[in-house]
């Protein structure tokens, strides 16, 4: 995955705004993308997954969406609330790398109250 | 709670040391992953298996590191000699391959800090 050191992209919204976290992944064989959501101290948690052949799809509070023709993920987040507070992470998979997860640079969500 | 557990959570230990972490994962689960992670970074790849083959390492993994999961249930990883750079959050994820899907869930995570 790629590496931002310590200085994490940050995304700063407002508590029941909706929050857009973007994710540009690297292989275009990809065929399976999940999105995690890691607390402090905390390992990563699933959120939501799709696959190559769908462009959105939607779980509770969350939707993801998938543009192929750029290689751009992105996770909606509905109605932010405090316990969304986390660092994001996308990931993908494809059959050419054994399904090994391809990590995408985390991005730090804070909520404002 | 994801299901799969670490042990312990918290390790301290001096360079030199070697120490040993063990993940449970979902019992049905039949391949594991070890991760480890920095601040700020995604976990880096280490080491899985399928069942009790261990089937790839990372050029990461150094010869002071050793995974097993003799029984294709639980596993240890083993850090021998360890140095002040081996500090980190050591993860394990398990996942159940189905076709051509697989979903990897991850443990707590042991942090590790060596002086």
């Amino acid at each position: 995955g790629e590496s931002v050191g310590l200085h994490l992209p940050t995304l700063s919204v407002q508590e029941g705004d909706n929050s857009i976290i973007n994710c540009a992944y690297s292989n275009s064989a990809s065929d399976y993308f999940i999105w995690y959501k890691q607390e402090s101290g905390k390992g990563p948690q699933f959120i939501i997954d799709i696959r190559s052949n769908m462009d959105k799809r939607q779980g509770q509070r969350v939707t993801v969406l998938l543009n192929k023709t750029v290689k751009h993920l992105s996770l909606q987040i509905a109605a932010t609330q405090p316990g969304d507070s986390a660092v994001y992470f996308c990931a993908e998979t494809a059959m050419d790398s054994n399904y090994q997860l391809i990590w995408g640079a985390g991005t730090k969500l804070i909520i404002k109250p | 709670d994801t299901g799969v557990s670490q042990d312990p959570r918290h390790k301290i230990t001096k360079r030199g040391q070697n120490v040993t972490f063990r993940c449970d994962p979902i019992s049905e689960h039949n391949r594991l992953y070890w991760y480890r992670q920095t601040l700020g970074q995604g976990p880096e790849f280490l080491t899985y298996f399928q069942n009790e083959a261990q089937l790839e390492k990372s050029r990461l993994l150094s010869d002071r590191f050793s995974a097993e999961r003799p029984k294709g249930s639980f596993s240890t990883l083993e850090i021998q000699r360890t140095e002040q750079g081996d500090s980190a959050m050591y993860l394990c994820a398990s996942s159940l391959v189905w076709g051509t899907q697989e979903t990897q869930y991850f443990g707590p995570g042991t942090r590790l800090l060596v002086l």
